[in-house]
């Protein structure tokens, strides 16, 4: 069974603090995304990476960055976390061959006080 | 950009009822992507259809894709509580966008 890990379910975060979410995927998957889900939006990709070391913005990149210095790591990083990014954070991968399913991972519920 | 709208956003369906999910977008795909999501959990794929005229059945959904008029259908037939989910569809060969998903809620 493929599994996407994320290294915390919840978060709470002050404005203007630097914030590290961490995926990791154990299916050796070239592809990786981050989004993130809000009421009535739906699911809005971020970023994504189709390789190490390489991204590609989505489509609301803007107050997020990511690194992926490693294959089966993709993080997403809020330079300062501002109150409006208080969302939930659905991580998945996919492998560079096949059907194109994605796997999620379980999300992270950010809270930004 | 590719824009996907689904609707109802919202379906409240009585036990034993059909009803039918729209997924629309907006470029052309010949994949689209049905996933399940229960609450507080995570998005469980649900059906991949890779073509036009494409048709998936598991139980009592039924997925279809006609990539003509960009348009999947996800049918539910004798609904069910275990049905209750938020239903989304998905769209795109690389990076996937998504539908703002369709809460049911089947009432006994």
């Amino acid at each position: 069974d493929v599994k996407v890990t994320q290294s915390s379910r919840y978060l709470v975060k002050r404005t203007g603090e630097k914030v590290f979410l961490e995926c990791v995927q154990d299916m050796d998957h070239e592809n990786m995304f981050w989004y993130r889900q809000d009421p009535g939006l739906g699911l809005r990709l971020i970023y994504f990476s189709y390789d190490v070391k390489m991204k590609e913005k989505g489509d609301i990149p803007e107050g997020y960055s990511v690194s992926r210095e490693k294959k089966e790591r993709f993080s997403l990083i809020l330079e300062s976390a501002s109150t409006n990014q208080t969302s939930m954070y659905l991580c998945a991968s996919r492998p560079g061959t096949g059907d194109g399913t994605q796997y999620f991972g379980p999300g992270t519920r950010l809270l930004v006080l | 950009e590719l824009k996907v709208e689904q609707n109802p956003l919202f379906l409240s369906m009585q036990e034993g009822k059909n009803y039918t999910i729209y997924c629309n977008y907006s470029t052309t795909s010949d994949r689209l992507y049905w996933y399940r999501q229960d609450p507080g959990k995570s998005l469980e794929s649900l059906f991949v259809l890779l073509s036009n005229g494409a048709v998936k059945q598991e139980g009592r959904l039924m997925a279809s894709l006609d990539t003509k008029a960009r348009l999947s259908t996800l049918h539910i037939t004798a609904a069910v509580h275990d049905l209750s989910a938020t239903y989304f569809c998905g769209v795109g060969n690389n990076d996937m966008r998504f539908g703002a998903g369709t809460r049911l809620t089947v009432k006994p």
